[in-house]
């Protein structure tokens, strides 16, 4: 079962934009949550994350929402620029977990010009 | 800067032979991870070690091996490999806290 989930596969926005991608999950065990970002042909690197005592957390242009009861999170890119278009997964650990993560399918975000 | 290095970026195989992926990590992690990317399924666990000669299986660990005989180097093994196989395997490592280094990944083939 996937206990964490991105339902959009691909997401389309005009360079300046708002960029919301979005993910949801089913363990409320969760304690940690992160985002990473991958281009083509590269591992995927480290982007923002938050714990779960928090429901915001902030990083230049990137802001990441945590709902606790709704068991969904949601990074926000704003403004978007061309060099955003990438994969972008998030991923779920618990303290029981050690630092195990549980990936997200991804979404691919294209920014257009 | 974490560096984490796989021995290749693109491998193609025959089905039953025998695979050894490399990964090196030069910051001393304790953890390091092995994955799997497939279209669809994003990123799924393999196997995991926290320490030298340590190992754990992951969500997917049938049909693959792992060895950790120093510090900064994981193995991934593949015992006869078949084309379910094909995938980008990526390694990953850390230290004491969730975020994970990554490599840039082996593109394998399985024919």
């Amino acid at each position: 079962d996937q206990q964490v989930k991105q339902n959009s596969p691909s997401l389309s926005v005009q360079e300046g934009r708002i960029s919301i991608l979005n993910c949801d999950y089913t363990n409320s065990m969760f304690d940690y949550f992160l985002w990473y970002k991958k281009y083509p042909a590269e591992g995927p690197t480290f982007l923002i994350s938050i714990s779960s005592i928090k429901d915001k957390n902030e990083d230049g242009r990137f802001t990441v929402f945590l709902n606790k009861s709704a068991k969904h999170l949601s990074l926000h890119i704003v403004p978007s620029q061309p060099g955003d278009s990438a994969v972008y997964f998030c991923a779920a650990s618990t303290i029981q977990g050690a630092q195990k993560l549980v990936f997200g399918q991804g979404t691919r975000l294209t920014i257009n010009p | 800067d974490v560096k984490v290095t796989q021995s290749s970026r693109y491998l193609v195989k025959r089905t039953g032979e025998k695979v050894f992926l490399e990964c090196v990590q030069d910051m001393d992690h304790e953890n390091m991870f092995w994955y799997r990317q497939d279209p669809g399924l994003g990123l799924r666990l393999i196997y995991f070690s926290y320490d030298v000669k340590m190992k754990e299986k992951g969500d997917i660990p049938e049909g693959y091996s792992v060895s950790r005989e120093k510090k900064e180097r994981f193995s991934l093994i593949l015992e006869s490999a078949s084309t379910n196989q094909t995938s980008m395997y990526l390694c990953a490592s850390s230290q004491s806290s969730y975020e994970q280094y990554f490599g840039p990944g082996t593109r394998l083939t399985v024919t």
